[in-house]
């Protein structure tokens, strides 16, 4: 089955205590990124990676990090999380060819409270 | 980017049809109009999308105006699963660079489905 997974599901950190959320795809998409879900401001992108190696900032990457060292895989690493952090994370991904009407398929979701 | 504009909500009773409107005053002759959907507790998935004709899928129908300014997402026959809150968003199959891929998710349109 064609999915975009995600892990942890739920996740209740410290302040500063380093965290990574993983996100894999096993569709052989070239592009992934990464969303935050907060209310009132929908979904904002933070990062995202057009192919192994290569990774750019979204609308909202302070405080965040990521790495594409496979294909399939696009982890989402907070160094020293702050309750600002506290949000509901999506990954996402999709083919390169054919962008302005390929689609997206999005992960499950992750919901990451910073105390 | 160009922006659209959905209402906050609206009601449909299950197995009746639903239109949902979205308005893109400012579309540019190179934007898509895509659809997705977030159900409770989930991350956006696909719907539909469509350049200048109507288009259909096994999920919905898209009406596309004429002068493209305005779209209409067309659920069939509602159920109780098709509440979620629905989004119309443009993709700029021109765009590239740093636009390419982001999807600009607005507020969308709480759809409630009543049995």
């Amino acid at each position: 089955e064609a999915q975009v997974t995600q892990n942890p599901r739920y996740l209740i950190t410290v302040t500063g205590k380093k965290l990574t959320v993983t996100c894999s795809q096993n569709m052989n998409h070239e592009y992934m990124s990464w969303y935050r879900q907060d209310p009132g401001l929908g979904l904002r992108q933070i990062y995202y990676s057009m192919n192994v190696e290569v990774t750019d900032k979204g609308d909202v990457p302070e405080g965040y990090k990521v790495s594409r060292k496979e294909k399939r895989n696009f982890p989402l690493i907070l160094e020293s999380p702050s309750p600002n952090q506290t949000s509901l994370y999506f990954c996402a991904s999709s083919f390169i060819a054919g962008y302005g009407y390929n689609e997206q398929f999005f992960g499950p979701g992750t919901r990451l409270t910073v105390l | 980017d160009a922006k659209t504009t959905q209402p906050n909500s609206m009601e449909s009773n299950e197995e009746e049809p639903v239109h949902l409107p979205c308005n893109h005053s400012t579309i540019s002759g190179t934007d898509y109009i895509h659809w997705y959907r977030q159900l409770p507790s989930q991350g956006p998935e696909y719907v539909i999308h469509g350049l200048t004709s109507n288009v259909n899928n096994r999920m919905a129908s898209l009406a596309i105006a004429e002068d493209r300014k305005s779209s209409t997402l067309i659920l069939h026959r509602a159920t109780l699963r098709d509440a979620a809150v629905y989004y119309c968003i443009l993709r700029d199959f021109d765009a590239g660079g740093t636009s390419y891929g982001k999807l600009t998710f607005g507020q969308g349109t709480i759809l409630t489905v009543h049995p």
